[in-house]
């Protein structure tokens, strides 16, 4: 079965400090990853994405993840948090089965970052 | 201009009412999708639009039905709705539907059913 898996329901951290959140997905099929931002009351936006080349990508606000294949994982880490990333993140993927797949973004469960003073 | 639109931002219903969610992007985009995001809940693909046909229609029932007259605009009309369809409506445009292009997200219509 495909699906995706945040594992982290709620983040607290500090500000200034460092953070990771973290993404695993099942697949029999090649992926694509993202990682979206919703502030309260927004839509969501783009942090960043892995379609294929260096496993290493870098997003905006600072923040960066890595794709590695053998753990099916796609980390969010950020050196040193600030209180506007307090919004909850999603990781999501596209399933690579061709065709009309290409248009589904199948989302994980959120993970809400909370960046304490 | 990288932004997607939707009117209205708030709606409340009841659940004989007719009433139609709009959303609508002037960046060329020729993909646009709707989905729903229930509280505390990802959201989740309802339709996806190509070149204003229906791609994908994610089994959702009758009472939703997605309309695209024209590349800008996308509607949601929505007939005899339920309580359970209360949620965050969010509408996406993106150049096309290869992950490559990015999808930008609207702000979202708030639907209460009554």
């Amino acid at each position: 079965a495909q699906s995706v898996t945040q594992l982290d329901s709620q983040v607290p951290v500090f500000e200034e400090a460092p953070v990771e959140l973290r993404c695993n997905y099942s697949s029999s099929v090649s992926v694509y990853l993202f990682w979206y931002v919703q502030y309260p009351n927004q839509g969501l936006q783009l942090l960043l994405k892995y379609l294929s080349g260096s496993t290493l990508v870098k997003g905006i606000n600072g923040f960066e993840a890595e794709f590695n294949k053998s753990q099916t994982s796609f980390h969010l880490r950020k050196p040193s948090v600030h209180i506007s990333d307090t919004a909850e993140y999603f990781c999501a993927v596209i399933f690579n089965a061709g065709g009309t797949s290409y248009g589904k973004l199948t989302f994980g469960q959120g993970t809400i970052l909370t960046v304490h003073p | 201009d990288t932004e997607v639109t939707q009117t209205p931002k708030h709606l409340v219903m009841g659940m004989t009412n007719k009433k139609s969610l709009k959303c609508e992007q002037h960046m060329g985009h020729r993909a646009m999708y709707w989905y729903k995001q229930k509280a505390k809940k990802p959201p989740e693909l309802m339709f996806v639009y190509s070149y204003e046909k229906l791609s994908i229609n994610e089994s959702v029932p009758s009472r939703f039905s997605p309309e695209c007259p024209n590349s800008s605009l996308l509607n949601l009309h929505l007939h005899a709705l339920q309580p359970e369809d209360s949620a965050l409506y969010l509408c996406a445009s993106s150049q096309g539907t290869h992950p490559y292009n990015e999808q930008f997200f609207g702000p979202g219509t708030r639907l209460t059913v009554l």
